[in-house]
């Protein structure tokens, strides 16, 4: 099993729509946990960091279940430009970093 | 400008060959790190480094060395024994924190390598 595992995807969806993924991971001495945002043959960019408080970013919600041992990340009134892949990542106390294999998504109009 | 900068962008050798990728960061992190990706995958860890002269081994180290021996500088050696090298190579760096206080990854523009 994947320390870190992303839903498969493909996602589809019309724009306008609100789509969420979703990440679990196993290693327990994990304390830092993020969603990053990779386009087409380009390096990922930071999209949000993810607190066990929920935290928020315009259209964007990101939410951590410590207890469930997952993260999951919201994404409302999606526009074309939302399409990307979308990469979970958790980081050890050990400074120690696992990505998922991404979530394919692609907004159409 | 601040940021973190690979060289080159697309890189060809012959097989058999070592080839050194180059990644430098100017925003005073202390943590580096090295990932290999494949086509349609997710990123995988081959090396990272919290501090300056030291590093551990990520989750496929083979085939790959690394040093560490100024904090700017992460440099990844891509050695013969390598198996499938052809891939797209990602330095990062970050700035430890405690949880929630930071230690995002900032990533570079990558390198293709391809072996021939």
């Amino acid at each position: 099993r994947k320390e870190v595992e992303q839903d498969p995807g493909p996602f589809n969806v019309p724009e306008g729509a609100t789509v969420a993924f979703n990440c679990t991971y196993s290693n327990s001495a994990s304390q830092s946990f993020f969603w990053y945002r990779q386009d087409c043959r380009k390096e990922p960019k930071l999209l949000m960091s993810v607190y066990s408080s929920g935290n928020e970013d315009g259209r964007f919600t990101a939410q951590l279940n410590r207890a469930s041992q997952y993260i999951s990340l919201l994404i409302r009134d999606s526009k074309l430009s939302d399409s990307a892949t979308y990469l979970c990542v958790v980081t050890t106390n050990a400074g120690k970093s696992t990505f998922g294999d991404g979530t394919t998504l692609t907004v159409k109009p | 400008d601040g940021g973190i900068t690979q060289s080159p962008k697309y890189l060809f050798r012959k097989e058999g060959q070592n080839v050194t990728l180059s990644c430098e960061q100017n925003l005073n992190h202390d943590a580096m790190y090295w990932y290999r990706q494949d086509p349609g995958q997710g990123l995988r860890l081959i090396y990272y480094s919290q501090i300056v002269n030291d590093f551990q081994k990520g989750d496929i180290a083979e085939g790959y060395s690394v040093s560490r021996e100024k904090k700017e500088s992460f440099p990844l050696t891509v050695t013969s024994a390598q198996k499938n090298p052809t891939a797209f190579y990602l330095c990062a760096s970050s700035t430890p924190g405690g949880p929630g206080l930071g230690d995002e990854q900032f990533f570079g523009p990558g390198t293709r390598l391809t072996v021939l």
